[in-house]
């Protein structure tokens, strides 16, 4: 089974408007985090925003906000006031054991390809 | 504090011949996962590394490849006897430690070519 399901291939958003990017995970472990990711077409990674399994506010970093719902297991990141230099693929990924046992590595999901129109 | 890096960050190799990628961890940062990502995908681990230790290496591919992170210098993946499969942006990320929310800084990428 799939940790990170990331159901969008691809969305389209109007400039200026607010767009979700879905995510839903898989884990038994308790103590996880959660991460999202921009991927430009020049090819880095840009940390966006974290947030734990423990944190009782849904984290916020700028124009980028994540919707937590732990029962769910969705953690999907709202973007406001879309701008065309959003236009990027977007990974969800997961860290899990962080009470303990875990090696730290990162499991990503396969991403989403954003596009503003103008 | 500069960032992570990488070098090279594009690599031409033709089948059979060695690939080695470089990455120096930002500034305080001790611990080293190196990821691929295959065209269309997303990032997959590789291996783990701290100072002259290897920590994790369930995915990285049993033959042809290793990686290290001497007490001096970067960290170095290498592939030896490269294909066409290998073919891959390979990406570098530090941490200042293993658990807890540290958040994982990727480098800009290595683009291997294989042809």
């Amino acid at each position: 089974a799939q940790k990170i399901t990331q159901t969008q291939p691809g969305m389209f958003v109007q400039e200026k408007e607010a767009v979700t990017l879905d995510c839903t995970y898989d884990t038994s472990d308790p103590s996880y985090g959660l991460f999202w990711y921009k991927q430009p077409s020049s090819g880095e990674m840009i940390f966006l925003i974290y947030q734990g399994s423990y944190d009782q506010q849904n984290a916020t970093e700028g124009r980028y906000s994540l919707n937590f719902q732990k029962a769910r297991k969705s953690a999907n990141l709202v973007i406001s006031a879309s701008q065309l230099g959003d236009s990027a693929m977007y990974f969800c990924a997961m860290r899990e054991g962080f009470s303990g046992g875990s090696q730290g590595n990162l499991i990503f999901g396969k991403g989403t390809k954003l596009s503003v129109k103008p | 504090n500069a960032g992570v890096m990488q070098n090279p960050r594009h690599l031409v190799r033709r089948r059979g011949q060695e690939a080695r990628l470089r990455c120096s961890p930002m500034k305080g940062h001790s611990h080293v996962y190196w990821y691929r990502q295959l065209p269309e995908e997303g990032l997959k681990f590789m291996v783990y590394l701290q100072k002259e230790n290897i920590i994790d290496e369930s995915g990285m591919p049993k033959e042809r490849f290793s990686a290290e992170f001497p007490k001096e210098g970067p960290s170095i993946l290498r592939i030896q006897q490269v294909v066409r499969g290998d073919s891959a942006a390979y990406f570098c990320a530090s941490s200042p430690q293993r658990q807890g929310p540290d958040t994982q800084y990727f480098g800009p990428g290595t683009r291997l070519t294989v042809l």
